[in-house]
């Protein structure tokens, strides 16, 4: 089945600099992906959500990256503030008509002042 | 006001009983489902419901049997707890039957089985 790798596990970034992650994943036929935020103590935020037809989506910051040759989708936070600290997840799913999402590990993003 | 509503938050139970983890959305969502987050594995999912109806169950155990009295109510009933159920359960809901696209999360209830 699918296989979800995210990379890094901690990322500590200066304010107003950039941060990126990468998650990269298995089965060629995933159709849909997305990103979720998790603050300490609380739920998943969805933050952005590509279908496999697209290769780049911005909003509010934030870029997301697919390259469906090298199975891998990047998250890009342009100008870090501290509001940016939390635990980012990748998720995808196999299938279009499927409603599992298979989460990668995390990575636990830290903004230094 | 919150869209996705989970209660208890915070839950500590005895190895042996059973517990029911109560989830209500107020999106209009017609797709429920359950994940688990432990601190030794990432988020896993657990079933998906699409109307009310069970579409997908990847839990290996019989102990954990979600109920859907509501369309938008999607409880979770664990029974014969374990300490390795002990983990943080989330609730999370989508727009279409077909799931997979945007799914919204609740908060949480952290279960501790002691």
């Amino acid at each position: 089945g699918e296989q979800v790798e995210q990379r890094p596990p901690h990322l500590s970034v200066r304010e107003g600099d950039s941060a990126i992650i990468i998650c990269t994943y298995t089965d060629s036929a995933t159709a849909y992906f997305s990103w979720y935020k998790q603050e300490a103590g609380a739920g998943l935020q969805l933050l952005m959500s590509v279908l496999s037809n697209v290769d780049r989506k911005e909003e509010q910051g934030l870029t997301v990256l697919l390259n469906k040759k090298d199975k891998r989708l990047s998250l890009n936070l342009t100008a870090a503030h501290p509001g940016d600290s939390a635990v980012y997840f990748c998720a995808v799913s196999e299938n279009y008509n499927q409603g599992k999402l298979i989460f990668g590990q995390g990575t636990k993003l830290s903004i230094k002042p | 006001d919150p869209k996705i509503i989970q209660k208890p938050k915070y839950l500590v139970a005895v190895t042996g009983s059973e517990k029911i983890l109560i989830c209500e959305q107020y999106l209009g969502h017609n797709a429920m489902y359950w994940y688990r987050q432990s601190a030794k594995k990432p988020l896993e999912f657990m079933f998906s419901y699409s109307y009310q109806k069970l579409m997908d169950n990847q839990t290996a155990s019989s102990r954990f049997q979600p109920q859907s009295s509501k369309k938008n109510h999607l409880d979770l009933q664990i029974t014969a707890l374990k300490p390795d159920d002990s983990a943080t359960y989330f609730c999370a809901s989508s727009q279409d039957g077909l799931g997979g696209r945007e799914q919204y999360f609740g908060p949480g209830t952290r279960l501790t089985v002691l």
